[in-house]
């Protein structure tokens, strides 16, 4: 377990209404990703921090955005949510302290599945 | 674009049989993860190549990098049951931005 927190777990809203998803960890890791899981795609990129309120986006952006005050926490909002955003969600965290970014082994959060209807 | 396929994406095979998961990646890339996820569950990091010609292996699977080919495979060797789970290879064209394969769904039957 490396320490990955994220709330809520599950969650049902509707079209229009916005919706934030948190990601907490406690190991202190630099770099933190959230990922959307959906069938015949694997994971993709939604954005990445690699710092306090340093923030990237990836490769499926569109209607999301993010903010990192802190190291622990990342947050994931959609501003309006869509149907199309129904997903399961993932935040990643890498960048263990002293690793130096030798490589990027990346650990992921249990989880959180939306619904949009 | 860069793309990351997996094959087969569907793999249903006996326990005690010997098989193999391919992971073909269209841009240069020295870095290959590999991962597990059960159903319902989280994604559970099992290798990490980091060069050309990198081999790991953990219990009855091994991996390993071929990166002027773009190639890395998963070979299971005398499947149990408890091998079933859906394996995802990524790649890492810049750092910190893994793109993933589609993943392939391993059922070990009895």
């Amino acid at each position: 377990d490396a320490g990955i927190t994220q709330s809520p777990r599950h969650k049902v809203t509707e079209t229009g209404t916005p919706v934030t998803l948190r990601c907490h960890q406690t190991e202190n890791h630099r770099y933190m990703y959230w990922y959307r899981q959906d069938p015949g795609h694997g994971l993709r990129l939604i954005h990445y921090s690699y710092g306090v309120k340093d923030t990237d986006k990836g490769e499926v952006s569109d209607g999301y955005s993010v903010s990192r005050s802190k190291t622990e926490d990342f947050l994931l909002t959609l501003e309006s949510a869509t149907s199309s955003q129904t997903s399961v969600y993932f935040c990643a965290i890498s960048g263990r302290p002293g690793t130096g970014g030798s490589h990027n082994e990346q650990f992921f959060g249990p989880g959180t599945r939306l619904t949009v209807l | 674009e860069l793309k990351v396929e997996q094959n087969p994406l569907f793999l249903s095979m006996q326990e005690g049989k010997n098989y193999t998961i391919y992971c073909n990646y269209s841009t240069t890339s020295d870095r290959l993860y590999w991962y597990r996820q059960d159903p319902g569950k989280s994604l559970e990091s099992l290798f990490v190549l980091l060069s050309n010609g990198a081999v790991k292996q953990e219990g009855r699977l091994m991996a390993s990098l071929d990166t002027k080919a773009r190639l890395s495979t998963l070979h299971i060797t005398a499947a149990v049951h408890d091998l079933s789970a859906t394996y995802f290879c990524a790649v890492e064209p810049d750092t910190g931005k893994l793109i993933f394969g589609q993943g392939t769904t391993l059922q070990v039957k009895p």
